[in-house]
């Protein structure tokens, strides 16, 4: 299997201020057939099912506010939220879909300083 | 507007089986396959399989292979997923979700599920 490592496990961020957070794969999750990485970002609030925000590694979930962003390639991505705001508090994971198994990070947790 | 709607919480013996269904509405349901995710309590995401609802074919976790079967009924728009030789560390909130191209953009709302003697 993928193992997909994140970094941070948490962070606290201030309001207003950058949060990222690092996703590693154990191998390339870049096709390519079409130049697209198999790679997504999911947030969850508690008591809630996770929320696509991100897919493809930079491609933003409609609806997603534009604080969102992804990058990265190959293996390794990183989710920016670049103005931190209350709502955000969250557990993001990412998720890779390159192999016929996918697998998700362990999770980071995003919490206001 | 688009909705995966799971069964019931479920609380079943060490040994039984269960099987959690997940009705899709608001889209062709044959048109995007269905993955399973199963979250343990104070735990992250851990991915069970998927099923395509148009040909049936599935892909199972390893850890899991042997003891889960994902199925689905067209005529119903409703997956199934059952669990069986259930043990304590099988207790989780097990989700579907809508899959496309490896992304899983619709989760329905998680049914419970816990072992204990």
């Amino acid at each position: 299997d993928i193992v997909m490592t994140q970094s941070p496990d948490s962070l606290a961020v201030s309001l207003g201020e950058r949060a990222t957070i690092n996703c590693k794969s154990s191998q390339s999750v870049l096709h390519s057939s079409n130049n697209k990485n198999c790679l997504a970002w999911y947030q969850q609030k508690p008591g809630q099912p996770p929320k696509l925000l991100i897919y493809w590694a930079s491609t933003r979930e409609s609806g997603v506010p534009d604080r969102f962003s992804g990058s990265g390639s190959g293996t390794d991505f990183t989710l920016t939220i670049s103005s931190l705001q209350a709502e955000d508090v969250a557990v993001y994971y990412c998720q890779q879909c390159y192999s016929t198994l996918w697998t998700f990070g362990q999770g980071t947790k995003v919490e206001v300083k | 507007q688009v909705q995966l709607v799971q069964s019931g919480a479920e609380v079943k013996k060490p040994g039984a089986s269960v099987k959690v269904s997940c009705k899709g509405s608001g889209y062709t349901f044959t048109s995007y396959g269905i993955s399973w995710v199963r979250q343990a309590p104070g735990e992250g995401l851990e991915w069970m399989g998927w099923i395509s609802t148009y040909s049936g074919d599935t892909n199972y976790a390893q850890r899991l292979q042997g003891r889960v079967t994902m199925t689905t009924d067209a005529s119903t728009s409703t997956a199934y997923m059952e669990l069986r030789s259930l043990r304590s560390d099988d207790t989780a909130v097990y989700h579907c979700a809508r899959e496309y191209g490896g992304t899983l953009d619709y989760w329905g709302q998680g049914t419970l599920v816990t072992v204990s003697s």
